[in-house]
């Protein structure tokens, strides 16, 4: 069974620069999550979608993050203007549809996209 | 307050020794607690979920205390392949929100 897929694996741009990350997650997983961690820090949720969907985006900094899942599959995030502090990994991670707490606590990580800003 | 805390270590370990370390969490409403393991430069991996009755998996043994709003992992017989950093999850609400620790780092050294 092929994993979660993401592009690209690295990325170097500079402040006030544009950047945008691609996600496939596993075939049949309904639900997708874009994740942000800074190095030393746990994963932080930015957004969770359930199909095309938004379930959660609280603590997605909407004035420069943006993020979309049209047909419910692949997904891009996008960071418009980028800031020094948005250097962190970009984890996408994806599961199956459950309310049953133990399933949906499976969730299955691409490799990330490891992004600097300088 | 952290929602999710957990010492960072590292703990350093023999090969072959025991190691156990906890983690606290703040919402008593918390509903299930899962062990994920992350290498260097790695994505993060389940390990285990956490059970109230406690559980094992082989090595590993991830135990929950409701009352005292903390978990633990166990590792037995440590192998230089446990190397990582263990992040302790709880999962928040029924949309399959996670909340993750900043991570335990374990090193076992020969």
């Amino acid at each position: 069974e092929a994993g979660v897929a993401q592009s690209p694996r690295y990325k170097i741009i500079e402040k006030r620069q544009s950047v945008a990350f691609w996600c496939n997650p596993i075939s049949g997983h309904a639900t997708l999550y874009w994740y942000q961690q800074i190095l030393g820090q746990g994963p932080k949720l930015l957004i969770q979608f359930q199909n095309n969907g938004v379930v959660d985006d609280s603590q997605l900094p909407k004035d420069r993050f943006s993020a979309e899942r049209l047909k419910g599959v692949d997904s891009t995030l996008k960071i418009q203007p980028a800031k020094l502090e948005d250097s962190a990994v970009y984890l996408c991670a994806s599961s199956l549809v459950s309310r049953e707490p133990s399933a949906s606590g499976t969730q299955y990580f691409g490799p990330g996209t490891r992004l600097t800003v300088l | 307050r952290k929602e999710v805390e957990q010492d960072p270590g590292p703990f350093n370990v023999p090969e072959g020794a025991t190691v156990a370390f906890n983690c606290t969490y703040s919402n008593s409403a918390s509903q299930s607690f899962f062990w994920y393991r992350q290498d260097c430069r790695k994505e993060p991996k389940l390990l285990m979920s956490v059970y109230s009755s406690g559980n094992e998996d082989g090595r590993f043994t991830a135990q929950l205390n409701r009352a005292s709003q903390y978990i633990s992992l166990l590792i037995r017989d440590s192998k230089l392949s446990d190397s990582a950093t263990y992040l302790c999850v709880v999962h928040q609400d029924s949309w399959g929100k996670l909340q993750f620790g900043a991570g335990t780092q374990v090193v076992v050294t020969p």
